[in-house]
Formats: C-alpha cells, sequence, structure tokens
C-alpha cells in the first residue's frame, strides 16, 4: 500500500535554530494536513492545503511557522527559529478525498534543546 | 467553533473483555464525519472506523463498531473480544463537510492486560 513519507524521523535542534520538516503525501491526494501532536495528547492542525492552496492555517503561529505545497504535490513545514515548546512529534496526513480516510506519515519527533 | 471530548484519560480491561469509549461532540454544522483513530506505540495513526453523521446506521468494522447519536453528540466506540494488540491511544475526530477540517480529541489511552 502507497505511503505517506516524511523526513527526517527524529531532529535535534538548538533553540533559536532553524528547522524544515518534509512531507510527500500519496499520489494523486489532494489534500494535505500538517498535525502537531504533543506526548499524551491529540494531534492540532497547524494547516490544511488543496492542491497548492491553503485551505486554513488558523492555528499556525505564523511569526516563526511557515508551510508551502508549491506545485500541490509534497509539502515543506518550516519553524524559525525554534523554541523550546515546539519540542512535538510533526504529523503529515492526506487523503484523496477526506472524508473517506486520512493517510498519516510516520511523523517527525522534533527535540529543541 | 466544533470540539471533541474524550472523558476517559486512560482505561485497563482484561483480553477478551468488552470495552466501551466515549467521545462527545460540538457543532452547529449539519454535514460531518466522525472517526476513531488508533495510535499504537509506533506513533503511526491508524483508521479505525468512520461515521457519516447523515446515516443513521452505526458503522462496524469487525470487533469494532460505534454506538452514533446525533441528537446527543454522542460517538463511542466498542471495542469486542479485546486483544492485546489493542493496546494504544485512541482518537476520536470530527470531519467538517464542507471544508475538510479535522479537529481530535484528546485521546483515550487504552490498556488491554493479560
Amino acid at each position: 500500500e502507497a505511503e505517506v513519507a516524511q523526513s527526517p524521523r527524529y531532529k535535534i535542534t538548538e533553540k533559536s535554530q532553524a528547522v524544515a520538516f518534509w512531507c510527500d503525501p500519496i499520489s494523486g491526494h489532494a489534500t494535505l494536513y500538517w498535525y502537531r501532536q504533543i506526548l499524551g495528547q491529540g494531534p492540532e492542525l497547524l494547516v490544511q492545503f488543496q492542491d497548492e492552496s491553503v485551505v486554513d492555517d488558523s492555528q499556525l503561529p505564523k511569526d516563526r511557522f511557515s508551510a508551502e505545497r508549491l506545485k500541490g504535490v509534497d509539502s515543506t513545514l518550516k519553524i524559525q527559529p525554534a523554541e523550546l515548546g515546539d519540542s512535538a512529534m510533526y504529523l503529515c496526513a492526506s487523503s484523496l478525498e477526506a472524508r473517506e480516510k486520512l493517510f498519516f506519515g510516520s511523523g517527525t519527533q522534533l527535540s529543541v534543546l | 467553533a466544533q470540539t471533541v471530548t474524550q472523558s476517559q484519560p486512560e482505561m485497563s480491561v482484561q483480553e477478551a473483555e468488552t470495552v466501551t469509549l466515549s467521545c462527545t461532540y460540538d457543532t452547529s454544522e449539519s454535514n460531518y464525519y466522525l472517526f476513531w483513530y488508533k495510535q499504537p506505540p509506533s506513533r503511526q495513526m491508524i483508521l479505525v472506523i468512520r461515521q457519516e453523521a447523515y446515516k443513521q446506521q452505526n458503522a462496524t468494522e469487525n470487533r469494532f463498531s460505534v454506538n452514533f447519536q446525533k441528537a446527543a453528540k454522542s460517538f463511542s466506540l466498542k471495542i469486542s473480544d479485546s486483544q492485546l494488540g489493542d493496546t494504544a491511544m485512541y482518537f476520536c475526530a470530527f470531519m467538517r463537510g464542507r471544508d475538510d477540517k479535522i479537529i481530535f480529541g484528546k485521546g483515550t489511552r487504552l490498556h488491554i492486560l493479560p
């Protein structure tokens, strides 16, 4: 079965550094989501794309976070500068038709020191 | 705004028993979908079951079934004949039909005991 690819799997960085995460959704999936999940809590939506357009980024801390999906395929989430409170799992998900099923990647575990 | 509430932070049951996980939601939307996702220790999110709000019939997937009470805005998950592999975090999720925005509850940690 096709999978959502995310990299890196783990990232350790120091406070105030820049970090970037990459997601490659399943081919043909138009909808792409980035979630942040703090250990022991549910995923929190950061940004939702429909093709290359942002549908919802109301929970994205725009002073330090940015997301893009230039060609409507893969996507990059960036944090600059990273803060201690950004330590979390960053999950990417995609769907052909979101009402059917979301396919999740394995996530990027970020630790900010 | 939509909210999803899971009132049971943690539960434990013996293997082979039946367990029910609770979920309530709040919305003014008429078109929406509900999901239960499982997240084992590997942290890979896996869809367990989905329910379309316009369908009255409760969804079932093998040992997993839901009790969807639309008027009460309740969407509980029943796991029958529980197995050790069911040990995981379970998240209830709400999807708004008009724009596919999905929000998750805080989760219930389920332990299946041998």
